[in-house]
């Protein structure tokens, strides 16, 4: 489902912060999800952050989240090589399953 | 390895053949799903199980699709006459059944490759 937004791409100098964003729909949603693909990978559990919350942080990672909004960002600091992947957003639109975004695709150059 | 585990990892039919996908989860997760992901898309949502019951089917899931879920452990999606239009990841994800924050976590396998030609 297409319904939650990124930007497709991201292109980040190594050792700056990355910032990828994402807009989501449904308010309903009780959690909204990171998830990191590399090339040919399964999908990688990055981090979430409940609804109630407004931010979280998780050593180089730091989730923002504007309800208002349906805005969610995640902030990886200090970017490094083994960065370079697909970062989907998800959300929650009922029961337990995920709706997730088409990802952004991070480059990070030397 | 205590991940989620999928077999095959790839999958060369011909259109019209029938495939059969397994997807181990993780030992004592109570909940499985499975997932579709096309090439430069994220992955959509097809059916989740809690146990053996089969709880939600998206509307993707056309009557070609079949998934089982029969003690409870192991799955498998079966896709009858396949078309290539068919073809994508197939992915499983799995997570615990509980009150707390875990069991929205959904942990994902390293996924199907199909291939219709």
């Amino acid at each position: 489902g297409e319904d939650v937004e990124q930007s497709l791409f991201l292109s980040v100098r190594e050792g700056d912060s990355s910032v990828i964003n994402c807009t989501y729909t449904d308010s309903s949603s009780t959690y909204l999800y990171w998830y990191k693909q590399e090339p040919g990978a399964g999908l990688q559990l990055l981090t979430y952050i409940f609804s109630n919350m407004d931010m979280k942080q998780d050593q180089r990672l730091t989730v923002l989240l504007n309800k208002k909004d349906k805005h969610l960002s995640l902030r990886i600091a200090d970017t490094q090589t083994g960065d370079s992947a697909i970062y989907f957003c998800a959300e929650t639109p009922g029961d337990y399953k995920l709706s997730f975004g088409a990802g952004t695709t991070v480059t990070v150059r030397a | 390895d205590t991940g989620v585990s999928q077999d095959p990892r790839h999958k060369i039919t011909k259109r019209g053949q029938n495939v059969t996908f397994r997807c181990d989860p993780i030992s004592e997760h109570n909940r499985l799903y499975w997932y579709r992901q096309t090439l430069g898309q994220g992955p959509e949502f097809l059916t989740y199980f809690q146990n053996e019951a089969q709880l939600e089917k998206s509307r993707l899931l056309s009557d070609r699709f079949s998934a089982e879920r029969p003690k409870g452990s192991f799955s498998t999606l079966e896709i009858q006459r396949t078309e290539q239009g068919d073809s994508a990841m197939y992915l499983c994800a799995s997570s615990p059944l509980g009150e707390w924050d875990s069991s929205y976590e959904q942990y994902f396998g390293p996924g199907t490759r199909l291939t219709v030609t």
